[in-house]
Parts: C-alpha cells; sequence; structure tokens
C-alpha cells in the first residue's frame, strides 16, 4: 500500500563505486522528483520527471542521472561516487492539485 | 524560481508552551504552501498545505498556519506543545515544483 517507495532504504558504498537508488509510485501521479538533504537538514531538488521528459536539471554534476523507464519509476543512478555524496536522498511525486508525496528516502553513505 | 526562508534555526520551548515558525516566500504569482514535519529519522510528513480559500488552514496535530499575502508569510502555530513534537519542521512553496525552507528544529523538552 506504500505510495511512494525507496529501494534501498540504507547504501554504504566506496569511492569511486557507481550506484543506483530505485523509486516507485502507485498513485497515478505525472510528476516525480529526487531531493538530497544534506547533513544540515538542507533540502535540495535535484531533477524532476514530468511524463517521461525532464523538466528541471538543477545544477548538479552530471555523476548524476535519472531515468524513467516508465510514469510509475524514477531511478536515480550516481557515477564516481565522492564523499560529499553522503546524504539522504528522498524520491517524490505530485499531481495537481493534491501536492507532493514523499518516499521514506535512501541515507547514502559514502566511505 | 520561488525561493523560502524560514527565520528560527532552532527554536527550544518547554511542554504546554505555545508556538509560532515563521516562515516567508519570495515569489510574485499565485503559489501553493505546505509545511511538513520530519521526525528524527523519518520522511517528511505533510502537516498542513494551502492552495486557495480561507487563508486560515488547519492541519494534523493540532496545528495551523496563516497565509498572509501581503506579507508574503506563512506561519506555522501551535497553542500547545508536547514533547512528541520535536522534530525538524519545513515550509514549502511549490510554483512549477516544491522549493524548501531550510528547515526550524523545534525541541520539546518535557
Amino acid at each position: 500500500d506504500t505510495a511512494v517507495s525507496q529501494t534501498p532504504k540504507y547504501l554504504v558504498t566506496q569511492m569511486g563505486n557507481d550506484k543506483s537508488i530505485k523509486c516507485e509510485q502507485n498513485l497515478g501521479h505525472d510528476t516525480m522528483y529526487w531531493y538530497k538533504q544534506d547533513s544540515k537538514k538542507f533540502l535540495k531538488i535535484m531533477f524532476s520527471y514530468n511524463n517521461k521528459e525532464l523538466i528541471i536539471n538543477e545544477t548538479v554534476p552530471n555523476r548524476f542521472s535519472p531515468k524513467s523507464p516508465d510514469k510509475a519509476h524514477l531511478n536515480l543512478h550516481i557515477n564516481s561516487l565522492e564523499l560529499g555524496d553522503s546524504a539522504v536522498y528522498f524520491c517524490a511525486s505530485s499531481q495537481e492539485p493534491y501536492g507532493y508525496t514523499f518516499g521514506s528516502g535512501t541515507r547514502l553513505t559514502v566511505v | 524560481a520561488q525561493s523560502v526562508s524560514q527565520h528560527n534555526h532552532h527554536v527550544i520551548l518547554s511542554e504546554a508552551a505555545s508556538l509560532e515558525l515563521g516562515c516567508n516566500y519570495s515569489y510574485g504569482g499565485t503559489v501553493n504552501l505546505f509545511w511538513y514535519v520530519q521526525y528524527p529519522g523519518q520522511h517528511l510528513q505533510l502537516l498542513l498545505k494551502y492552495f486557495s480559500g480561507d487563508p486560515l488552514v488547519k492541519g494534523i496535530k493540532g496545528f495551523e498556519a496563516e497565509f498572509i499575502k501581503s506579507k508574503f508569510s506563512f506561519n506555522l502555530r501551535k497553542p500547545s506543545v508536547q514533547w512528541s513534537d520535536t522534530a525538524e519542521y519545513f515550509c514549502a512553496v511549490s510554483v512549477n515544483d516544491m522549493r524548501f525552507g531550510a528547515g526550524t528544529r523545534l525541541t520539546v523538552k518535557p
């Protein structure tokens, strides 16, 4: 019954590795997002997808690439992980006028 | 793009005290406004939202917020806080996407 689900919940990996975080929503929403929450709790939007088209791409490194195989999924792939990538990553979906629904987050730790 | 500022970084209150957390946004057009709460180690949960209509919005857990258009503000209030309200509170503004304020940490002492 989970509306927006992310996997994995925790991810510990070494510098230089490539990893993916998966996100799925069963709400039928049109738009999905990725947010990064840093150690100071600041939430910053990274990407959003609307009908499989990227409509926002904030100034994030090109090591980060969102991939949307269909309307219900928006995965985040990260190449060559760096220490500064350690954060909590939240997936969200939205449909006007209902607002946003967030996933439970993925805590990424790069060592 | 819209931006959001939250005035208080950390607020410490005793139980039963009244709470008001400030939020101001900058955007010239129509916005949707939200308050989210994040309990320690948890994900974001929606407290309340304003799209249109009555500017005084009531949310869950006894929280309310008032939209004052002339002041570009959307302050969060609760008449009497509880220890379980200890959390991080985020104001957010949605135009084409949702932008968050820096958050206010609320600590309620028992």
